[in-house]
Parts: C-alpha cells; sequence; structure tokens
C-alpha cells in the first residue's frame, strides 16, 4: 500500500530532551515536506526537501533541523524541544516539488507535547 | 509574506450547497490546492487549479480568479461526511513551498 508513515504517532516530553520524528515514503517520491498544525494557525511549512541531499527553509525552520540521506526517509530533528514547539506535525511527499499538480500525501500525524 | 484567509466556520444542510471563499495576497502565483481534512486524521488532497476557471470533480468544484486573488470551493449534494476542514494552499514564486489558510470547519447537519 502507498503510504506516507510517521513514529511515534504521539509523544510527551521534557524541555530539552532532543528527539527526532521519522517519516518514510514508499512511493519513490522525490520531494517531502514537514509542517505543523496549530489551532487558528493552519499548517506552516518547516522545512521541505527537493531530493535527496537537497533541503530548504519552510516558513517557521527555528529549532528544528532535517536530513535527507536517502530519498524514501526525511526525519525531523528537535535538538532542544521547547514547550511552544508542542504542535501537531505532519509529513508529506510528493512525486515532484515545482509547478504542477502534484499534490502531497500526508502521513498520519505525530502529536508532539513539550512540558 | 503570503497572506491567504478563509471563514473559520460555515455550517449546512444534507443535500444543500456550500461555497467556501480563499482570497490571498502571495508573492508570485504558481498554483492553488484545495484540501479537506477529517478531525483527526491527515489532510487529502481535492482539487487543483492554475489557470482562471471552473474545475469540476464529481460533487466538488473550485474556482479561480487569478486577477482577483481569488478561489472558491463548492460542494453541492452535501452529505453528513463532507463534515470536515477544507483548506486553501497556494504555491507563489518558490514553486517548492505551499502555504495554507488557517482552513474553514464545515458542519453538515441532518
Amino acid at each position: 500500500e502507498a503510504q506516507v508513515t510517521q513514529n511515534p504517532r504521539y509523544l510527551i516530553t521534557v524541555t530539552g530532551k532532543k528527539l527526532t520524528v521519522t517519516c518514510s515514503q514508499n512511493m519513490n517520491h522525490e520531494y517531502m515536506s514537514w509542517y505543523r498544525q496549530d489551532p487558528g494557525l493552519g499548517l506552516r511549512q518547516i522545512y521541505y526537501s527537493m531530493n535527496v541531499e537537497v533541503t530548504d527553509k519552510g516558513d517557521v525552520p527555528e529549532g528544528y533541523k532535517v536530513s535527507r540521506k536517502e530519498k524514501r526517509n526525511f526525519p525531523l530533528i528537535l535538538e532542544s524541544p521547547s514547550p511552544n514547539q508542542t504542535s501537531l506535525y505532519f509529513c508529506a511527499s510528493s512525486p515532484r516539488g515545482g509547478q504542477g499538480a502534484y499534490e502531497q500525501y500526508f502521513g498520519p500525524g505525530t502529536r508532539l507535547t513539550v512540558t | 509574506g503570503q497572506n491567504i484567509d478563509q471563514p473559520t466556520e460555515m455550517t449546512a444542510t444534507e443535500g444543500a450547497i456550500v461555497q467556501i471563499n480563499c482570497t490571498y495576497q502571495t508573492s508570485g502565483f504558481n498554483g492553488l490546492f484545495w484540501y479537506q481534512q477529517h478531525a483527526g486524521e491527515a489532510p487529502t488532497f481535492l482539487s487543483y487549479n492554475v489557470l482562471d476557471g471552473l474545475e469540476e470533480k464529481g460533487r466538488f468544484s473550485s474556482f479561480l480568479s487569478r486577477s482577483k486573488g481569488y478561489s472558491y470551493l463548492l460542494l453541492k449534494e452535501l452529505q453528513m461526511k463532507d463534515s470536515a476542514s477544507y483548506l486553501c494552499a497556494v504555491r507563489g514564486d518558490n514553486d517548492y513551498k505551499l502555504s495554507f489558510g488557517a482552513g474553514t470547519t464545515v458542519t453538515v447537519r441532518a
């Protein structure tokens, strides 16, 4: 089954404790992206990747890191989480980025709470 | 920056029609997407517009006017399962970035 998977689905952690949220897709998509979703603010893009070893900042990259060493995986790293990073996180992938009707396929989401 | 506005909530009756408006002010324009998101679930793709006009897909249609910075999603013959949040997203001058509105929650009543 074609899908985007994220782990963990739920995480409660404490301020300053490094964490990684994994994202994997099995559709051989070139483009992958991370979003956070907060009430009243909608989805905001954190980072995106056009292909292996090519990443760039979205609208809210502060406090996050990403890497794209393999095409299928795009982990999101919080080196020192803070309470304002409490949010619902979505990973998404698309056959390509750029112009065209390339819909994004979203993972199930990771609900992160930082205390 | 990108500014995308949608109404926060709408309510309609089963079988009726609802129109969800989206206005945008962005740096450049290279396409507009509509996604549906049921509570507690991931967004799923509904439609894409890049040229002016109406795109129809079954009960759902999406319209775009680039000169007015305006789009709408039309949901016809509403069903209870259409109760969800509808997200408008614009791709601006950076082809790889997508900016979302805050979403419109549609409640369908019997």
